[in-house]
């Protein structure tokens, strides 16, 4: 069964512009990671925020991590037509792993 | 270090048949996940292995089954093929085991077509 819920499903911007997407789950969690997915790929890890953390920066990505309402949010500055692909949220519950249905992301030139 | 390989890419199978998908970790990682992706279900998990034991199991019937072998190679069985068994499925490792906080690698998957 599946933990997080992304949120939008789908979204659609113009490069430059700002992707935020967010990530909502059910029960605690020791770490929440967000990877991304070209279409008909494997996933690739982006970055990965511990329960007692509340931002993290890599790069163009910012992660929040709220434990108190159980919502993770991942933001993509400046984005390009290459970031296009799926994005999801991982919870990582000593060691069960669990995604959610991913927010399709595209980066319109 | 190599990535983590899924074999075959492709594979075609009629309903009622079995198959067996192959997934070879990144050297040293002990941990081995499968993943069931489709289009409605999103990404559900099927199992991890970690020191050639299942230590978690989602929620698929007993047709979907695996094991792990020393050397961390992995396999994936299913048997009694259904239509609705195809999808794409994917591989993934970790390092370590218990509390680790560390990512998993994914392979490419295996595409299953089940007609």
């Amino acid at each position: 069964s599946q933990q997080g819920e992304e949120d939008p499903q789908a979204l659609s911007i113009q490069e430059g512009e700002n992707a935020t997407m967010n990530c909502s789950y059910k029960t605690s969690i020791n770490n929440l990671q967000w990877y991304r997915q070209n279409s008909g790929r494997g996933l690739v890890h982006l970055i990965l925020i511990r329960s007692n953390e509340r931002e993290k920066h890599s790069g163009r990505l910012r992660v929040t991590l709220d434990t108190s309402k159980k919502s993770s949010s991942l933001l993509i500055t400046a984005s390009r037509a290459a970031d296009t692909a799926s994005y999801f949220c991982a919870t990582d519950n000593n060691n069960d792993m669990r995604f959610g249905a991913g927010t399709r992301l595209t980066v319109k030139p | 270090k190599a990535g983590v390989t899924q074999t075959p890419r492709y594979l075609i199978k009629t309903r009622g048949q079995q198959v067996t998908l192959s997934c070879s970790p990144i050297s040293g990682h002990r941990s081995v996940s499968w993943y069931q992706q489709t289009p409605g279900q999103g990404l559900q998990f099927l199992f991890e292995y970690f020191s050639e034991t299942q230590r978690n199991k989602g929620n698929f019937p007993g047709r979907f089954s695996g094991r792990q072998f020393s050397n961390s190679r992995s396999e994936m069985n299913v048997s009694t093929l259904e239509l609705g068994d195809s999808a794409l499925y994917l591989c993934a490792s970790r390092q370590k085991g218990l509390m680790d906080n560390s990512p998993l690698h994914f392979g490419n998957g295996t595409r299953l077509t089940v007609t």
